[in-house]
């Protein structure tokens, strides 16, 4: 089955800077790769996605890429505000077409600090 | 749009008893739901997709027995934890999508814990 990897498990940047998060996964045949945003006692919030055939989708200050052949796919957030502080979570879907079943990397806590 | 909720969003319960989570999709009709347990400063691992009028799909490793899920309507999905153990608690979160579309869209979560 599917297998995402996502680094770094931790990130602290200063309010302003940007943050990257990474995430790789195995199965060529995955085509649907959300981010999600969790913060403490809640439930995930999709913050972007993107699908195979883009390989870059932008809103506002967070941007997505994706490199089809190299299996990998990257979180941008640009001007980062105390309030992006939070686990974010990378996912790929493996069966498009019927309500996606989704495999999550296993997180990074981002902390922007003053 | 696109509202998931749950019920109830903690709870507490003895040892050996069942524990009932509710899942509505308030504004859609969900043609699946997933189950998912999420343990302390851990990804979300899924535990079963569930739809409409059909039988539970079980990941491997979880017990269909213990995790009895039901879905009985477009907007309703429950999960029973049977016989609940110590090791059963967690954050159980529950998530609805729409055939032929990737979404899914996230409830807030329900924290278990079995004394």
């Amino acid at each position: 089955g599917e297998n995402v990897e996502q680094h770094p498990s931790t990130l602290s940047v200063q309010e302003g800077d940007s943050a990257v998060i990474k995430c790789t996964y195995s199965d060529s045949a995955s085509n649907y790769f959300p981010w999600y945003k969790q913060e403490l006692g809640k439930g995930p919030q999709l913050i972007i996605d993107i699908r195979s055939n883009v390989g870059e989708k932008k809103d506002q200050r967070i941007a997505v890429t994706l490199n089809k052949t190299a299996k990998h796919f990257s979180l941008h957030i640009t001007e980062t505000q105390p309030e992006d502080s939070a686990v974010y979570f990378c996912a790929a879907s493996i069966r498009p077409g019927t309500a996606s079943k989704l495999t999550f990397g296993t997180g990074t806590r981002l902390q922007v600090t003053l | 749009g696109a509202v998931v909720s749950q019920h109830p969003s903690r709870v507490i319960c003895k040892s050996g008893t069942s524990v009932k989570i509710e899942c509505r999709s308030l504004d859609f009709q969900a043609t699946t739901m997933f189950w998912y347990r999420q343990f302390p400063k851990q990804s979300l691992m899924l535990m079963a997709t569930s739809n409409e009028g059909s039988k539970a799909t079980y990941e491997q490793g979880v017990e269909k027995d213990k995790f009895l899920i039901n879905h009985a309507s477009l907007t309703l999905s429950t999960l029973t934890v049977t016989s609940a153990h110590p090791e059963d608690s967690s954050f159980y979160i529950c998530s609805a999508g729409l055939a032929d579309s990737y979404e899914q869209y996230f409830g807030p979560g329900t924290r278990l814990t079995v004394t």
